[in-house]
C-alpha cells in the first residue's frame, strides 16, 4: 500500500504571494491532519479534515486554510505568505483520528 | 495550549549501549501514546505506539513504558546502531480534547559509533 504523498517537495516563495499545498492519504484513509515544523516550534497542528469536512483545528490564523475532496485528497492553502511561515509542512493520514502517517512535507521558503 | 512534554533535548550514547526518552501528559483521560522517529530530509515515521490498557509493549530493540498513575511514557532503544540516530517525538492528547495529538518538542538522539 503506498505511503502518504506530498507536492511539491520544495517550494520557495516571496512575501506577499500565497501557495497551496497538496496531500494524497494512504488509500482508504479518511482524516488527513496538516502540520507546521520548525526549528523553534516543533511540531505544530494545523487543522484535521475528515470526510471533506473540517474536524479539528489549531491556532494558526485565518490565512491558513485547507480543504478535502471527495476522494480525501486535501490541500492547504497560505495566503498573504510571511517570512514566519518558513517551514516545514507535513501531512498526516489516519484511518481513525488516532494513529497518523506521516507524508515527507513540504519545505516552504519565503524569502 | 498543548500538554506533552519531552526531556531532555540532546541525547548522546555510545554505539551498543540503551537510551531512553522520557514524556510526561497531563490529560489523565488519554488512552494512546505514539512515538515517532524522525531523519534529515524525512517525515516523522511511527515507530512503535501503546494504549492505557496496557503498560509496556516491545518491538524488537525498541520498547514503550506507560506509568498513568506518574502520567509518562519512555522509549527504551536497547543496543543502539548509528542508523537509530535521529529526532524522537512522543505524542499524546492535545489539551482540551477533541481527540487530536499533540507531539513533544523531540528528542536528537546521536549514537556515536
Amino acid at each position: 500500500k503506498a505511503g502518504v504523498t506530498q507536492t511539491p517537495r520544495y517550494l520557495i516563495k516571496t512575501r506577499g504571494q500565497q501557495v497551496t499545498l497538496s496531500c494524497s492519504p494512504i488509500s482508504g484513509h479518511r482524516s488527513v491532519s496538516w502540520y507546521q515544523q520548525t526549528p523553534g516550534q516543533g511540531l505544530q497542528f494545523l487543522f484535521e479534515y475528515f470526510s471533506e469536512t473540517q474536524r479539528n483545528k489549531g491556532n494558526f490564523p485565518g490565512r491558513f486554510s485547507g480543504r478535502q475532496f471527495s476522494n480525501s485528497r486535501s490541500e492547504m492553502n497560505v495566503s498573504t505568505l510571511e517570512l514566519g511561515d518558513s517551514a516545514l509542512y507535513l501531512c498526516a493520514s489516519s484511518l481513525d483520528g488516532d494513529t497518523q502517517y506521516f507524508g515527507p512535507g513540504t519545505r516552504l521558503t519565503v524569502l | 495550549g498543548e500538554n506533552v512534554e519531552q526531556h531532555p533535548s540532546t541525547l548522546s550514547v555510545q554505539e551498543g549501549d540503551s537510551a531512553v526518552i522520557k514524556c510526561t501528559y497531563s490529560d489523565s483521560a488519554s488512552n494512546y501514546f505514539p512515538w515517532y522517529k524522525q531523519e534529515l530530509g524525512k517525515g516523522p515515521q511511527l515507530i512503535i505506539d501503546i494504549r492505557s490498557n496496557v503498560g509496556e509493549k516491545k518491538d524488537q530493540r525498541i520498547a514503550v513504558t506507560l506509568n498513568k498513575t506518574a502520567k509518562h511514557f519512555s522509549l527504551h532503544i536497547t543496543e543502539t546502531q548509528p542508523e537509530d540516530s535521529a529526532v524522537y517525538f512522543c505524542a499524546g492528547p492535545a489539551a482540551g480534547g477533541n481527540n487530536r495529538l499533540a507531539f513533544g518538542k523531540g528528542n536528537q538522539v546521536v549514537v556515536i559509533p
